[in-house]
């Protein structure tokens, strides 16, 4: 089992709609969350920060974590062409030896116009 | 500003091969890292380092070597080269560490070995 599963995808949308991104997660030592968003070809680039439980929210996008669950969300409101992409869920214990992060495999997202 | 600079940007290898992916960050960061990208894998850890003249092994090590003799600079080497590492090799800093501060990634090099 790996220790970040994430949906694959394709996941295609009509322009302004709803986008639900998730990652279930089994090492309950993960105590910081992020998702990176990638553009075909291009380097992954930081979307959002979240540590422990709850919600964070900047402008369109929400993420969310459930550690009783081990899950975590992003949520993309009023989504736009431009959010084609795809997203990377990434996690990480506190303090491990190489402070590295440990990846979901990622979906891939194409909002249609 | 320009981050995280990885190149070449592509290349095709033989097999028995070697070459250097360079990768240079000017952010002054202490934490560099060496992934690997494979379709529907995700990301792997091939090196990391925590420090100019401190170097580890990640997840997925073999065939690969590192150095770290700078800050700024931080290259991975593939010594003979095999169709396995055929891949999109991202190289990634952080200021303190990727659990605290995330990752600023480089643009990535396309590797074919054939």
């Amino acid at each position: 089992q790996k220790e970040v599963e994430q949906d694959p995808g394709p996941l295609s949308v009509p322009e302004g709609a709803i986008v639900s991104l998730n990652c279930t997660y089994s090492n309950s030592a993960f105590q910081y969350f992020m998702w990176y968003r990638q553009y075909s070809r291009k380097g992954p680039e930081l979307l959002m920060y979240t540590y422990s439980s709850g919600n964070k929210e900047d402008g369109r996008f929400t993420a969310q974590v459930d550690k009783s669950s081990k899950y975590i969300s992003l949520f993309i409101r009023d989504s736009q062409p431009s959010d084609s992409a795809t997203y990377l869920c990434a996690m990480s214990p506190p303090s491990g030896s190489a402070r590295q992060l440990t990846f979901g495999s990622g979906t891939q997202l194409t909002v249609l116009p | 500003n320009a981050g995280v600079t990885q190149t070449p940007k592509f290349r095709i290898l033989k097999i028995g091969q070697s070459m250097t992916l360079q990768c240079t960050q000017d952010m002054n960061h202490n934490y560099m890292y060496w992934y690997r990208q494979d379709p529907g894998m995700g990301l792997k850890l091939i090196y990391y380092s925590v420090g100019a003249g401190i170097t580890d092994k990640g997840e997925v090590p073999n065939g690969y070597n590192v150095s770290r003799s700078t800050t700024e600079d931080f290259p991975l080497r593939l010594e003979l080269a095999a169709p396995s590492q055929t891949s999109v090799y991202f190289c990634a800093s952080s200021l303190g560490g990727g659990d605290h501060y995330g990752y600023t990634f480089g643009s990535g090099t396309r590797l074919t070995v054939v």
